[in-house]
């Protein structure tokens, strides 16, 4: 079946620094992925949708300088947050929709999630 | 205007009975789809059933049925036979639209414990 591999699934860091995600489809070409973000106990809420090759929309709210996405294959994408700060300490999850992915084109597969603590 | 909505924060259900999860959600498009998904205290978002809008039986995917109401709309999760391993947040998810690549909304999600 279509798997989507995230790394790292944690990472500390310290105020001011940025931390880079990683989003891979391993066994598909993923068009489409979305950035999710989830705070405890609440629901995840889109953040951006990269498609491989163009720039990355981003939801209303959601600072594009800070929130950098890289789409540039069809394998991975990439979001890094720059400058970060103990407010953005969070667990981000990456989904991506493929061409003729297991189970059609109705499903999203979605990373593990990586959980984010800023210091 | 809160496009899905779960009403049911969290529920206790005894191991082997069946839970009804809630959904109800807002869209003016007539093709949407309707998702849920399971999210353990790992994290992953396991899915678990899927409805079309255009689908006239009701999805089934072993234990998991969607009771789905287009008249008033709403896609409850029923999930017979309650395992242990059950327990975890449940999220409703609807995607607007036909195209496949479009974005998924999520509820605010139901929290299950399964009692042994």
């Amino acid at each position: 079946g279509a798997v989507v591999s995230q790394h790292p699934s944690w990472v500390i860091c310290k105020s001011g620094t940025s931390v880079k995600i990683e989003c891979r489809s391993l066994d598909f070409q993923a068009t489409t992925m979305f950035w999710y973000r989830q705070f405890p106990k609440q629901s995840l809420m889109l953040m951006a949708t990269s498609n491989e090759g163009s720039k990355a929309t981003y939801e209303q709210g959601v600072e594009k300088d800070k929130f950098l996405i890289n789409h540039a294959s069809l394998t991975l994408s990439t979001l890094t947050v720059t400058s970060a700060h103990p407010e953005d300490s969070s667990f981000y999850i990456c989904s991506a929709k493929g061409q003729g992915a297991f189970s059609g084109a109705n499903v999203l597969t979605f990373g593990a999630g990586s959980r984010l603590t800023v210091l | 205007a809160q496009k899905i909505t779960q009403t049911q924060p969290g529920m206790f259900v005894q191991e082997k009975e069946a839970v009804t999860l809630d959904c109800t959600y807002d869209t003016s498009d007539q093709s949407y789809g309707l998702f849920w998904y399971k999210q353990p205290s790992s994290g992953e978002m396991i899915f678990l059933i899927y409805q079309g809008s255009y689908d006239e039986q009701n999805a089934t995917e072993g234990r998991y049925s969607l009771n789905f109401q287009k008249a008033r709309k709403s896609a409850n999760l029923v999930i017979s036979a309650s395992q242990l391993g059950d327990s975890a947040m449940y999220f409703c998810a609807m995607r607007e639209g036909r195209a496949a690549g479009n974005k998924l909304t999520f509820g605010g999600g139901t929290r299950v414990l399964v009692k042994p």
